[in-house]
């Protein structure tokens, strides 16, 4: 057990929908990542937050979005979801501002399967 | 741009064999290097990493892995499998020359260990 949390652990929508996942990161860590696994593209980063500022941004689409909390938690947005956003999105989370040496501790993961 | 190539997206040993997987990474930077695996619905953990220092980095559950730089290279090794090995194991680099560098991953090896 990592530490990080995320919720639901399983989600089933339609196209067009929108859905929020949320995760809770390591008591204590600052910064939180987002990544998208799936089968064509890999594990793809797609944005991280450290103490409530977005921090950087990878391939993440203009329908989604994210934030983190006052209390470190973060949320990811997905909205007008399309077939191909089915996929297993990951919650990480580390102590610092994500300097290059700083280990990730992931959560469990979100398996959102759009029909 | 930083990537990772994993050779080999299945990897399948005998219970005892050794177990090789194969990492090769391009940075115009020096490296920070990741090993993570993932168990079946679960999300990844870190095997090891390499920062800076000596070049052999020792991880859990017996797996090591050596940097070799002339080769861009980063090979997980472990002397003996077992079962309980069988996993997706990622590559990741973290090679950006800012203070902020998220991971770079390969697609996965998926490692399968025979009785």
């Amino acid at each position: 057990d990592s530490g990080v949390t995320q919720t639901p652990k399983h989600l089933i929508t339609a196209t067009g929908q929108r859905v929020t996942l949320r995760c809770s990161p390591r008591s204590g860590d600052l910064s939180v990542y987002w990544y998208q696994q799936s089968l064509d593209q890999g594990l793809q980063f797609l944005i991280q937050y450290y103490n409530g500022e977005e921090r950087a941004k990878g391939n993440i689409l203009e329908r989604f979005s994210a934030q983190q909390f006052p209390d470190l938690h973060s949320e990811l947005n997905l909205s007008s979801l399309e077939l191909g956003d089915s996929a297993l999105y990951f919650c990480a989370s580390s102590v610092g501002s994500g300097g290059r040496a700083e280990t990730q501790y992931f959560g469990p993961g979100t398996r959102l399967l759009v029909l | 741009a930083q990537s990772v190539t994993q050779l080999g997206s299945h990897v399948s040993v005998s219970e005892g064999a050794l177990v090789l997987l194969r990492c090769n990474y391009s940075s115009s930077v020096p490296p920070y290097l990741f090993w993570y695996v993932q168990y079946p619905n679960q999300g990844l953990q870190l095997l090891l990493k390499y920062t800076t220092g000596a070049t052999l980095v020792k991880g859990i559950n017996g797996f090591e892995a050596e940097f070799k730089k002339s080769e861009t290279s980063f090979h997980l090794t472990k002397p003996s499998a077992h079962m309980s090995d069988a996993a997706e194991y990622f590559c990741a680099v973290s090679a950006g020359n800012s203070g902020n560098t998220p991971l770079v991953f390969g697609k996965g090896t998926r490692l399968s260990v025979i009785a």
